[in-house]
């Protein structure tokens, strides 16, 4: 089955660790997208990658960091530095550029 | 920064009625698109319009778009209990990489 995967579904961080949070996809899209949606909020965009070894900060990147090293996997470290990281996270990818995004399941995470 | 803007934050209607989501967004985009989101899940894609398209159909959706006013609705008619969701249109930019911004979304109740 193609599609995109987010892993852990659910995580619990102590103050001060950093936490890294699974995003695979075998849709074959250059695209990747991290988001974060709090309680009855919009998603706001975190970082994107066009292409591998390529990734931009988006609107809310502070304490967030990336990689993409592969393709098929883009995933977000949410550091120490991240004062409020208590939410639902969301990845996407996409073909480059164009038409609909793909979504994952979501990993909620929460301070503990 | 969120690029859409959605009205009304919440709506409850009964089974049969039609329901009309509108999207406001803010820059010139190539495409706008509306997804779902039920609770606690990933968004799916409904549909997709571009900029040079002013309604499109799909099933019981119907969505219009106003690039002079810079605005998009989303009709769902005939709406089912299972239509509860929350719905999000987001928009791709006309410049630079085309990163999908997502709006603060409407969440339908649909009694039985």
């Amino acid at each position: 089955d193609g599609g995109i995967t987010q892993s852990p579904k659910y995580l619990f961080r102590k103050e001060g660790q950093n936490v890294t949070l699974s995003c695979e996809q075998n849709l074959n899209h250059d695209a990747m997208y991290w988001y974060r949606q709090d309680p009855g909020q919009g998603l706001r965009l975190i970082y994107y990658s066009q292409i591998v070894n390529d990734f931009q900060k988006g609107d809310i990147a502070e304490g967030y960091s990336v990689s993409r090293e592969k393709k098929e996997s883009f995933p977000l470290t949410v550091t120490s530095a991240q004062k409020n990281p208590t939410a639902f996270y969301l990845c996407a990818s996409s073909i480059q550029g164009a038409g609909e995004a793909f979504f994952g399941q979501g990993t909620r995470l929460t301070v503990v | 920064s969120q690029q859409g803007e959605e009205d009304p934050q919440a709506l409850s209607i009964q089974e049969g009625e039609n329901a009309t989501m509108n999207c406001s967004y803010k820059t010139s985009i190539n495409n706008l698109q509306w997804y779902r989101q039920n609770s606690g899940r990933g968004l799916v894609h409904l549909i997709l319009i571009r900029s040079n398209e002013r309604e499109k159909h799909s099933g019981r959706l119907r969505v219009t778009l106003d690039t002079s006013k810079k605005s998009s609705s989303l009709l769902i008619t005939a709406s089912r209990a299972a239509d509860t969701a929350s719905y999000f249109c987001a928009t791709r930019m006309n410049t630079g990489f085309q990163k999908l911004v997502f709006g603060t979304g409407t969440r339908l109740l649909v009694s039985p």
